[in-house]
């Protein structure tokens, strides 16, 4: 069975702190690993993208790394602000699936002003 | 970017009666659609896979004749919750890939609260 989980499920910070958010997925058959953040009733905006061939991408003070030997990926966020608040979710795509995307838990983070 | 449109954002209905909800690639054709469900504080389910002229794929345990999917254009898939009840009562947000694929990168719509009483 095809799992993603990540770690923690919640996480409170200041206002310009780093910090790491955690996926860990079953099975190194993967395609791509998508970071997602969702504000409040709303849909998801893709964030970074990390194929099965890269180890790492970075957007502006976001940086994705991906380790398929041991399943799992972190999204770094650096200098954190209030709008940074969120809920940040992973997503995996698998081969050979037409594309479907298997989410973890999500990660609820609240940056403090 | 590319732009996908769900509409309604929200609604409310009745026990017993349908609701219909869109989902619209704006700007680029999508051969592939995706429909998941979330419920409050947990993660998206994937609901079905909705392919441009063909039949939806589901998921093991949803039922296809109460989520009924249609894929009639490039651009448009809908998903109609028939007979809702309060247990239907939940967030769906739909997605789209690219025709040409773009490397795997989907796009989600807005999502469509629906609130059955």
């Amino acid at each position: 069975k095809q799992e993603v989980t990540q770690i923690p499920a919640a996480l409170s910070v200041p206002e310009g702190e780093n910090l790491v958010l955690n996926c860990s997925f079953t099975d190194s058959a993967i395609y791509n690993l998508q970071w997602f953040r969702q504000d409040p009733g709303k849909g998801l905006t893709s964030l970074l993208l990390i194929q099965s061939s890269q180890r790492e991408q970075t957007s502006g003070r976001l940086n994705a790394s991906l380790d398929k030997s041991s399943g799992r990926s972190t999204l770094y966020i650096a200098a954190s602000q209030p709008g940074d608040s969120a809920t940040y979710l992973c997503g995996k795509m698998i081969y050979n699936q037409g594309g479907k995307l298997i989410f973890g838990q999500g990660t609820e983070l609240s940056v403090k002003p | 970017g590319a732009v996908v449109s769900q509409h309604p954002s929200r609604v409310i209905c009745k026990s017993g009666t349908s609701v219909k909800i869109e989902c619209r690639s704006l700007d680029f054709q999508a051969t592939t659609m995706f429909w998941y469900r979330q419920f409050p504080k947990q993660s998206l389910m994937l609901m079905a896979t909705s392919n441009e002229g063909s039949k939806a794929t589901y998921e093991q345990g949803v039922e296809k004749d109460k989520f009924l999917i249609n894929h009639a254009s490039l651009t448009l898939s809908t998903l109609t919750v028939t007979s809702a009840h309060p247990e239907d009562s939940s967030f769906y947000i739909c997605s789209a890939i690219p025709g040409h694929r773009d490397a795997g990168i989907q796009y989600f719509g807005a999502g469509t609260r629906l609130s059955v009483l």
